[in-house]
């Protein structure tokens, strides 16, 4: 069964303090792996799409990267706007008539102390 | 349209009635996408449009539930004879092409008293 875990649930960091969280996935085919940040009552917001093991993509404080197993996100010195709920997604091959039908993680609250 | 716009974004309805939620996609935007979002998980997939057709509706959780997108723009998911475990988050996202980047819009939180 295809499967999308991501760790830690919650992770509390110093403003300042650089971290990782992980998104393990075990599935059939991966055509993309996909990453979000969803503030609280709002909807999810695109952040990355990697495609293939070994591809990295940044932006600002946030670097993705991705091998055959998991995806990491790393947080490089973040910022109390840094805070929000981070959700990884894939899409599979196998979802052909589906287009790029996401099968997301449960998601990291991040919280970024002053 | 600037965004995915949803409406209504609060609706609170008793168990027994229909409701239905409409999603206006980014302009433009072939592909459009309804998911569920339970509080504190990652949203679920429900039914996928690729221009007015309904490609895939495996995530439908029961004949209940029904999605069209009759010219290809506008969709609006039905939920018919509502029961209190359909209460959640609707989520509309939209996508320009079947293999790109979906954006989501902010959502109708659906309430079943």
């Amino acid at each position: 069964e295809d499967q999308v875990t991501q760790s830690p649930e919650a992770l509390r960091l110093q403003e300042g303090e650089s971290s990782s969280l992980n998104c393990s996935y075990t599935v059939s085919g991966l055509r993309g792996l996909f990453w979000y940040r969803q503030d609280p009552g709002k909807g999810p917001e695109f952040l990355f799409t990697l495609y293939s093991a070994g591809e990295e993509k940044e932006k600002e404080r946030l670097k993705a990267t991705l091998t055959k197993k998991e995806s990491f996100l790393h947080i490089t010195a973040p910022k109390p706007e840094d805070s929000a709920t981070y959700l990884c997604a894939v899409s599979l091959t196998m979802n052909n008539n589906a287009g790029n039908m996401l099968t997301f993680g449960g998601g990291t609250r991040l919280m970024v102390k002053p | 349209g600037a965004g995915v716009s949803q409406s209504p974004r609060y609706k609170v309805t008793k168990r027994g009635q229909d409701v239905a939620l409409r999603c206006d996609p980014i302009s433009g935007h072939v592909s459009l996408y309804w998911y569920r979002q339970a509080l504190g998980q990652g949203p679920e997939f429900l039914t996928y449009f690729n221009y007015e057709a309904q490609q895939d509706k495996s995530g439908l959780p029961n004949d209940r539930f029904s999605a069209e997108r009759p010219e290809g723009s506008i969709s609006t998911l039905t939920i018919q004879r509502t029961e209190q475990r359909d209460s959640a988050m609707y989520r509309c996202a939209s996508s320009l092409g079947s293999y790109t980047e979906a954006f989501f819009g902010q959502g109708t939180r659906l309430t079943v008293v």
